[in-house]
């Protein structure tokens, strides 16, 4: 059983677009987290639930939306992608929000065209 | 100004030896420090993490902290072809709830 699923792995898409990232956690954790990597590998978080609640918002345009229906789920939508969006982004969670051992999930490779 | 520094390799070295990699911070604050490997294309794995001063060994993995000089190292003995990956290290960032991260040192392990 995979631990952090994300879907889609691989998400190619135009300019203008709207599209969404989904991510799902069977460990139980309370804390999930995006987090964006670019093409020089720094990890750069974007945001952060516990048990719903969004408890870290770094500076992100506000084309990008986090929505976290229950302690398990963590998507995210990005209106209006822009060419600067292309990246791998990471969903990942711990157990609480001050265990920092976190599970990733493999990954989605966004290239905006 | 970075604050969490590793040296961005690559580092190489043959099969058998021992790889060393550091890193350092600047927030004096900080209580906890990770090292996760990344392979090529895939996602960060947490390997190792330590809260105190000293050396703390898994297998042949062994953390090392000295607060005083804001320094985390992690030793890899008996190195394999396997080993071959980024690392990166990670620093809790006091009361912020977040992790700060390095941008890795990427490591080559060479039969």
């Amino acid at each position: 059983d995979t631990a952090v699923s994300q879907t889609p792995k691989y998400l190619v898409t135009q300019m203008g677009n709207d599209k969404s990232i989904k991510c799902e956690q069977n460990l139980g954790h309370d804390t999930m987290y995006w987090y964006k990597q670019d093409s020089k590998k720094f990890l750069k978080i974007m945001f952060s639930y516990n048990n719903k609640e969004l408890i870290i918002n770094e500076t992100v345009p506000n084309r990008f939306s986090p929505k976290s229906p229950d302690k398990a789920h963590l998507n995210l939508h990005i209106n209006s992608l822009e060419l600067g969006d292309s990246a791998v982004y990471f969903c990942a969670s711990s157990p609480t929000v001050t265990n920092y051992g976190y599970t990733f999930g493999s990954g989605t490779r966004l290239t905006v065209v | 100004q970075k604050e969490v520094e590793q040296n961005s390799g690559p580092l190489s070295v043959p099969e058998g030896a021992i790889a060393s990699l550091n890193c350092t911070y600047s927030d004096r604050g900080s209580q906890s420090f990770f090292w996760y490997r990344q392979y090529s294309g895939k996602s960060p794995e947490l390997i190792m993490f330590i809260y105190s001063n000293g050396d703390k060994e898994d297998g042949r993995f062994t953390a090392q902290l000295n607060k005083a000089s804001q320094y985390v190292s992690l030793l890899i003995r008996d190195s394999q072809p396997s080993d071959s990956a980024t690392y990166l290290c990670a620093v809790s960032a006091g009361n912020n709830r977040k992790l700060i991260w390095g941008l890795g040192t990427s490591l080559a392990v060479n039969p």
